[in-house]
């Protein structure tokens, strides 16, 4: 079975166009990232959640918008795509203890291309 | 802030030859955790080893170990008998010990190639 999944695995769409990637997890865990990885395969965090609660925002545009239903899933909203926005979108998960090192189990990424 | 330095964009190593890959990073904390990941080409992140940095003993998995040197604010990775299969970017990260700060600080990551 498969730890974090992302669906679409591809995604091609216009400039201006809303779109959404989904994640979930079925680790059990209680943390959930959003990562962008650029097209010089920078990676950087964007978002975390943790049972729900937005933790972390890393100075992303308002067009995201993360939105987590429950602690097993973690969805980005995008509005009005710009060119820029064309990356890999991974999510992760981990466990959230403390004295841990909580390692981050990630998805198979989402190729976004804006055209 | 803290951020991690790769200074090798590129790297290429014989099969079955040892290679080291580089990384810094700077942080003014004395607690932390360091990471090396390796992502081939599906593009799927792959925990390759850890280090907790309040522990003296460099870590080893298999055929991969690191170099770390608190002080100095470095950690290499050095691959030994290398594969083919090991062919892809390698990305050291950053993690904080502060409780609820879980995100990873990437470097720019370095590609490996093996050679035949």
């Amino acid at each position: 079975d498969t730890a974090v999944s992302q669906t679409p695995k591809y995604l091609v769409t216009q400039m201006g166009n809303d779109k959404s990637i989904k994640c979930e997890q079925n680790l059990g865990h209680d943390t959930m990232y959003w990562y962008k990885q650029d097209s010089k395969k920078f990676l950087k965090i964007m978002f975390s959640y943790n049972n729900k609660e937005l933790i972390i925002n890393e100075t992303v545009p308002n067009r995201f918008s993360p939105k987590s239903p429950d602690k097993a899933h973690l969805n980005l909203h995008i509005n009005s795509l710009e060119l820029g926005d064309s990356a890999v979108y991974f999510c992760a998960s981990s466990p959230l203890t403390s004295g841990g090192y909580n390692e981050q189990f990630f998805g198979p990424g989402t190729r976004l291309t804006v055209l | 802030a803290q951020t991690v330095t790769q200074s090798q964009p590129e790297m290429s190593v014989q099969e079955a030859e040892t290679v080291t890959l580089s990384c810094t990073y700077d942080t003014s904390e004395s607690d932390y955790y360091l990471f090396w990941y390796k992502q081939p080409p599906s593009r799927q992140m792959i925990l390759v080893i850890r280090q907790e940095a309040y522990k003296q003993q460099n870590a080893t998995e298999n055929r991969f170990s690191v170099n770390f040197q608190k002080a100095a604010k470095s950690f290499s990775l050095k691959i030994s008998d290398s594969q083919l299969g090991d062919a892809a970017m390698y990305f050291c990260a950053y993690k904080t010990s502060n409780f609820g700060n879980e995100k990873l600080t990437f470097g720019t990551g370095t590609r490996l190639t093996i050679i035949p």
